[in-house]
């Protein structure tokens, strides 16, 4: 069945630190993952995604691996600064007769220390 | 360009009360979808749209319709609404399903 889970629930982190969120996932084919930004009061917002079936992507500060044989994938934040304070969210599509169902994650908020 | 626009904003309904939540994007994209998010929770895939003309039911579609009226639009309808209905309702959209989605700016709704 389809099943998103996304660890942890809460993350705070020191300034400067690194933060690590992990999706796990069931029964999907999909070669594309996802990851969302949603600060408080606005839209999420996409901030990094994946095509592959193993392997890394990275952008500046931001970087997703994902293990597709062990259906998991990652978001790496390095170097955290306050304006990463946020609920990220992982999402993963399902295939349907019709369409691809995406499914997301139940959210990790992170918060940065000064 | 506005990309994703939702209407109207905010909302306060009484239980039993109808209403239709509208969404328009700007952007040519196929796929439509309208999620709920709870207080503190995630985004709830409720009903989406692979391309016009077809519609999906999402994870939690029950007491929901929707309809692609075009392209560009995909409404959201709660014909007698309910306070376990109170959330905040996000319209998204994508080229494709694999792609990135945009969402709009959400509309908050109260059933009393």
């Amino acid at each position: 069945g389809e099943n998103v889970e996304q660890h942890p629930s809460t993350l705070s982190v020191q300034e400067g630190d690194s933060a690590v969120i992990k999706c796990t996932y069931s029964d999907s084919a999909s070669n594309y993952f996802p990851w969302y930004k949603q600060e408080l009061g606005k839209r999420p917002q996409l901030i990094i995604d994946i095509r592959s079936n193993v392997g890394e992507k990275k952008d500046q500060r931001i970087a997703v691996t994902l293990n597709k044989t062990a259906k998991h994938f990652s978001l790496h934040i390095t170097e955290t600064q306050p304006e990463d304070s946020a609920v990220y969210f992982c999402a993963v599509p399902y295939e349907q007769s019709s369409a691809s169902k995406i499914i997301f994650g139940s959210g990790t908020r992170l918060s940065i220390r000064p | 360009n506005a990309g994703v626009t939702q209407t109207p904003k905010f909302q306060v309904l009484k239980t039993g009360q109808s209403m239709t939540l509208q969404c328009a994007q700007d952007m040519n994209h196929n796929s439509m979808y309208w999620y709920r998010q709870d207080p503190g929770m995630g985004l709830r895939l409720i009903y989406y749209s692979a391309s016009e003309g077809t519609t999906d039911k999402g994870e939690v579609p029950n007491g929901y319709n929707v309809s692609r009226l075009n392209k560009r639009e995909f409404s959201l309808r709660l014909e007698s609404a309910a306070p376990s209905q109170t959330s905040v309702y996000f319209c998204a959209s994508s080229e494709r399903e694999r792609n990135t989605q945009y969402f709009g700016p959400g509309t908050r709704l109260t059933v009393l």
